[in-house]
């Protein structure tokens, strides 16, 4: 099945400057690959999304980009607010339908902004 | 408005004992899923369900079981046969001819006292 390691585990950044988080997977079908934020006691929110056929998508000052060949994906936060104190995990899933259709997560960020 | 409400928020469970946690939507979505977090880990499939009346074992399906007898509805029993409960239960839920991306619920943490 797919397997998906993400990198760091904790972030810490100064307010104003940029983040990143790595992930890489394992299953070369996959062509799904949205970014969560989970903030203390609620459920995740989607925040952005990238699909296969696309190398990289910009959303104000959230961006995620996809190497294929690499197998792996990155979101990129500039200009970090406090707001932007959350874990994030990243996820990809290879299809629609059956089994295809479940998310695999990885393990999470914890981003935290400090001023 | 439109979304997924999750009940209760906290439950405390004795040992031996089942538990249902509630997840409802009214988004009109086709498909729901039920994650377990624990600390450190990413969110762990437990059961997930296509269509009403149909339902597929997740990566950790053991102890647990669901119901799809609603599209709205799909609790998620947590049995003695679990022995290591206690985590935040997150469930989910997705239209599957429109996009890829899920809408999560705000959760149930289950403790066992």
């Amino acid at each position: 099945g797919e397997n998906v390691e993400q990198h760091p585990s904790t972030l810490s950044v100064q307010e104003g400057d940029s983040a990143v988080i790595k992930c890489t997977y394992s299953d070369s079908a996959s062509n799904y690959f949205p970014w969560y934020k989970q903030e203390l006691g609620k459920g995740p929110q989607l925040i952005i999304d990238i699909r296969s056929n696309v190398g990289e998508k910009k959303d104000q000052r959230i961006a995620v980009t996809l190497n294929k060949t690499a197998k792996h994906f990155s979101l990129h936060i500039t200009e970090t607010q406090p707001e932007d104190s959350a874990v994030y995990f990243c996820a990809a899933r290879r299809g629609n339908t059956g089994t295809a259709s479940k998310l695999t997560f990885g393990t999470g960020t914890r981003l935290q902004v400090t001023l | 408005d439109g979304g997924i409400t999750q009940s209760p928020k906290y439950l405390f469970r004795k040992e031996g004992q089942n538990v249902t946690l509630s997840c409802e939507q009214n988004l009109n979505h086709d498909a729901m899923y039920w994650y377990r977090q624990d600390p450190g880990q990413g969110l762990r499939l437990i059961y997930y369900s296509q269509i009403v009346n149909d339902f597929q074992k997740g990566d950790i399906a053991e102890g647990y079981s669901v119901s799809r007898e609603k599209k709205e509805s799909f609790p998620l029993t947590v049995t003695s046969a679990q022995k290591n409960p206690t985590a935040f239960y997150l469930c989910a839920s997705r239209e599957t001819s429109l996009g890829y991306g899920y809408t999560f619920g705000s959760g149930t943490r289950l403790t066992v006292v």
